[in-house]
């Protein structure tokens, strides 16, 4: 199975500030169509894991462009350019590239 | 819009079943496969398998062959999920969640609220 590595695993930010994640992957997710098979989730208190990012860097319907993510092979990031109180949660990166899919240990951001 | 609604909370006791369902509306239910991931309390979240509505074809995670089952009802729009010989390890909030697998996607891009099953001694 891909091992999936995010640090830090907790940062506390202070609004208007900026916030960067990493997410090291144990083998390249980066498919033959030149796609990377990682997706950038966040997780709210009590809710469902809500789609930021995919494919590495698509930001997703709806979600602000203070957020972005970048990357390839066995190495991404996801930024946020200024943080708001909103994106308090829990932060994950997937890969989809084979099964079985695997999640990082989550980034807890705190405002 | 796309929603994805699952049926409500269940205690078990150790070594029965548990059946949760998820009630698709929004898109046509037959085109995009459905992906179940589960999360124990204060743990990363962990991918269980997939099954495709169109055929009942279904993929599962090694560590829960033989004890898993996914189905689907094509006339209600509805996938299941049925977990058997259930232990404490088994406590976990069971979410379904759709694939995007348009070209240049392959993300589970919607996601059902969850169901929590609680298993006790």
């Amino acid at each position: 199975d891909i091992v999936m590595s995010q640090s830090p695993l907790s940062l506390a930010v202070t609004p208007g500030e900026p916030a960067s994640i990493s997410c090291r992957t144990s083998q390249s997710l980066l498919y033959s169509n030149g796609d990377n098979y990682l997706h950038w989730y966040l997780q709210k208190p009590g809710q469902s894991p809500q789609l930021l990012v995919y494919l590495g860097s698509n930001r997703a319907l709806g979600v602000p462009d203070r957020f972005s993510g970048s990357g390839s092979g066995t190495y991404f990031t996801l930024e946020i350019s200024r943080v708001e109180a909103e994106d308090v949660g829990v932060y994950y990166c997937m890969h989809t590239v084979e099964t079985p899919y695997t999640f990082g240990q989550g980034t807890k951001l705190e405002i | 819009q796309v929603h994805l609604v699952q049926s409500g909370a269940e205690v078990k006791k150790h070594g029965a079943s548990v059946t949760i369902s998820c009630k698709t509306s929004g898109y046509t239910f037959t085109e995009f496969f459905m992906h179940w991931v589960r999360q124990a309390p204060g743990q990363r979240p962990e991918w269980m398998g997939w099954v495709n509505p169109a055929n009942g074809d279904t993929g599962y995670s090694v560590k829960f062959q033989g004890r898993i089952s996914f189905t689907r009802d094509t006339s209600a729009n509805t996938a299941y999920m049925g977990l058997y010989r259930l232990t404490a390890e088994d406590t976990a909030v069971y979410f379904c969640a759709r694939i995007n697998a348009l070209p240049h996607r392959y993300d589970l891009d919607y996601w059902g609220q969850g169901t929590l099953v609680t298993v006790s001694s």
